[in-house]
């Protein structure tokens, strides 16, 4: 059975730092995907990575893929209020059942 | 392109009733999937679709069923609600070939009293 884990399941941290989130998941897997989730709307996409060491960037946010240790990390550099919100990480081994993280709440501070 | 739509925004049923959850898309999608988000958790897969007429179970399919007659549309119906279906539920879609990246509607709240 595939499971997924995140953590950490909170984050609170400054503005201007940089910090990772983990995502582990249980099984070999074909694709990760991350989303990030505003309060009460709806998920956006932020990165497919579908690789073992795809890495890929949009502005502060940085995401990455080792299929061997089954992790896949979501980095953030120099946070900005903007990035408040809750990221999930999501995966699927190729039969279309994704299985999700239970997210991870992040807070920037100013 | 509207991309994909939910209906209704936000239901309150009673024990027992039934309803369909619409959701539709435009983007000539083969894949939908339905699935619920409850509170601190993430989203966990109801059922799914790969195309028209095909149709199939994920994480939590008791208490719903669905049916694909088109592209566009993937409704999911609840047969006699109960208060464990008080939910967020989401519709997403995506092509089955490329990157996967799937799509969300604005989601559905739904209170079951």
């Amino acid at each position: 059975e595939l499971k997924v884990e995140q953590n950490p399941l909170f984050l609170s941290m400054q503005e201007g730092k940089n910090y990772t989130i983990y995502c582990n998941y249980s099984t070999t897997s074909d694709r990760l995907y991350w989303y990030r989730q505003d309060p009460g709307k709806s998920l956006e996409s932020l990165f497919v990575l579908l690789s073992n060491g795809a890495v890929k960037q949009e502005g502060r946010l940085m995401a990455s893929l080792d299929t061997k240790a089954r992790l896949s990390t979501l980095h953030i550099t120099a946070a900005v209020h903007d990035l408040s919100a809750t990221y999930f990480c999501a995966v699927d081994r190729g039969t279309y059942k994704y299985i999700f993280g239970t997210g991870t709440r992040l807070k920037v501070l100013a | 392109n509207a991309g994909v739509t939910q209906t209704p925004k936000f239901q309150v049923l009673k024990t027992g009733q039934s309803m369909t959850l619409q959701c539709a898309q435009d983007m000539n999608h083969e894949y939908m999937s339905w699935y619920r988000q409850d509170p601190g958790m993430g989203l966990r897969l109801i059922h799914y679709s790969v195309g028209a007429g095909i149709t199939d179970q994920g994480e939590v399919p008791n208490g719903y069923n669905v049916s694909r007659s088109t592209t566009e549309d993937f409704p999911l119906r609840l047969l006699s609600a109960a208060p464990s279906q008080t939910s967020v539920y989401f519709c997403a879609s995506s092509y089955v070939s490329g990157d996967y990246e799937q799509y969300f509607g604005p989601g559905t709240r739904l209170t079951v009293t």
